[in-house]
């Protein structure tokens, strides 16, 4: 079926170090792919999101390019700061699912000063 | 804009007993879904309402029902808990589907089954 791979954690940097998270899918058709990201005592917060092959998708500092390729959505960013410190979710979202996203285990992120 | 409330944030319940939380969404979302999230599973899809009506259900056993009302707010119950039901419950909520609009995620229902 239909699923989302992303590295293990968790993932320890040093502040203004390059971050990348690996995320892989696997799906039939043309899913929409996003980033979510859960800091500590809250839900998740969308991060970005790509819709179409070579889309892509940036905020905050943050990028991902929807790799159809590859089947690949690795994010990244160029220099992380300690407030980046949370859990990161890949997720994949395809049309006729309505609300029925499928996550990734997700990725633990502690930047240290 | 108010974001998504969810009541209460922290609920301790015994095996055997049931349970009801509550999800308002942000104010002109329709579409109010619910996840589990386990250290061991992750993200799991529950189950999604839009417009009082369920569109979509994950793989779970009928133990897990839910509602949603005419001002779109939901509930969603658990029956007969189980220690494995141990998990923060998340609900989100969007104006259609995640495919076209991003979900908005409450800070979830700490639920401790002992």
């Amino acid at each position: 079926g239909d699923s989302v791979t992303q590295m293990e954690g968790p993932v320890t940097l040093s502040e203004e170090a390059f971050l990348t998270i690996n995320c892989t899918y696997t799906a039939t058709g043309y899913p929409s792919l996003f980033w979510y990201v859960q800091y500590p005592g809250e839900g998740l917060q969308l991060l970005l999101k790509a819709t179409k092959a070579d889309d892509k998708g940036s905020n905050k500092g943050f990028e991902a390019t929807y790799r159809k390729e590859t089947t690949s959505f690795h994010l990244e960013k160029g220099s992380v700061q300690v407030s980046d410190s949370a859990v990161y979710f890949c997720a994949l979202s395809k049309v006729g699912w309505d609300n029925d996203m499928r996550f990734g285990a997700g990725t633990r992120l502690t930047v240290k000063p | 804009k108010a974001g998504v409330t969810q009541t209460p944030r922290y609920l301790i319940k015994t095996r055997g007993q049931q349970v009801t939380l509550s999800c308002s969404p942000i104010s002109g979302h329709r579409s109010v879904s619910w996840y589990q999230q386990t250290p061991g599973q992750g993200l799991q899809f529950l189950f999604e309402y839009f417009s009082e009506t369920q569109r979509n259900k994950g793989n779970f056993p009928g133990r897990f029902s839910g509602r949603q009302f005419s001002n779109s707010r939901s509930e969603m119950n658990v029956s007969t808990l189980e220690l494995g039901d141990s998990a923060l419950y998340l609900c989100a909520s969007s104006t259609l589907d995640a495919y076209n609009s991003p979900l908005h995620f409450g800070n979830g229902t700490r639920l401790t089954v002992t």
